[in-house]
């Protein structure tokens, strides 16, 4: 079946601008995570949604970055006024519940290497 | 301290050997964990998972924990090529959120 979808695969954008990253998760997944991974970095979390619960924006590294769920299904990670700092590639995965009463397996998307210039 | 520790290597075994990569991490509330592999421009996938201390063993891959010591590894027997790649572990607690932290990764290079 279809994996995890991303939307743009590259994007390059001026310091400054706004971008809109993209994620399709597995049908059926009803949990949705974003990671970034700068170069030579581990995955740092972001934000997470499960079902129609408020999402965990704990990860978030500042009010420039919001993301939204709708339908349950696709989602997007938007970032206002980019910074060179926000340079990395960006990663949603989706699990098919939150694992909240037991593990469960996240599926990775190929990513979207943003660079900001 | 780092929640997740793990040596970035590069750790290099010859085609055949046994490669032994490890992972410590501080929050004593983990219950889960992960072994992701990534390779070098791609996105990470599962290769173990790890919830019970002893052994767990899957084909070439045996994943070991130690909640005690707070420590967990991953034992690739007759190493191939193919398993050159970072492999990042990834502790979770169950019962929370369900957001993995995961640790910088263990560059692996297999020489033939």
């Amino acid at each position: 079946g279809a994996g995890v979808s991303q939307s743009p695969s590259n994007k390059v954008t001026e310091k400054g601008k706004d971008v809109e990253l993209r994620c399709d998760p597995i049908s059926g997944h009803t949990a949705l995570y974003w990671y970034r991974q700068s170069l030579g970095q581990g995955l740092e979390f972001l934000i997470y949604f499960q079902g129609n619960s408020a999402p965990d924006k704990s990860g978030l590294p500042s009010d420039r970055f919001s993301a939204e769920r709708t339908g349950g299904s696709v989602s997007t990670l938007t970032i206002q006024r980019t910074q060179q700092e926000d340079s990395a590639v960006y990663l949603c995965a989706s699990s098919l519940t939150a694992g909240v009463r037991g593990p469960d397996t996240q599926y990775f998307g190929p990513g979207t290497r943003l660079t900001v210039l | 301290q780092k929640e997740v520790e793990q040596n970035s290597g590069p750790l290099s075994v010859p085609e055949g050997a046994i490669a032994s990569l490890n992972c410590t991490y501080s929050d004593r509330g983990s219950q889960s964990f992960f072994w992701y592999r990534q390779y070098s421009g791609k996105s990470p996938e599962l290769i173990m998972s790890i919830y019970s201390n002893g052994d767990k063993e899957d084909g070439r891959f045996t994943a070991q924990l130690n909640k005690a010591s707070q420590y967990v590894s991953l034992l690739i027997r007759d190493s191939q090529p193919s398993d050159s790649a970072t492999y990042l572990c990834a502790p979770r607690r169950t019962g929370t959120a369900s957001k993995l932290t995961f640790g910088t990764g263990t560059r692996l290079q297999v020489t033939l």
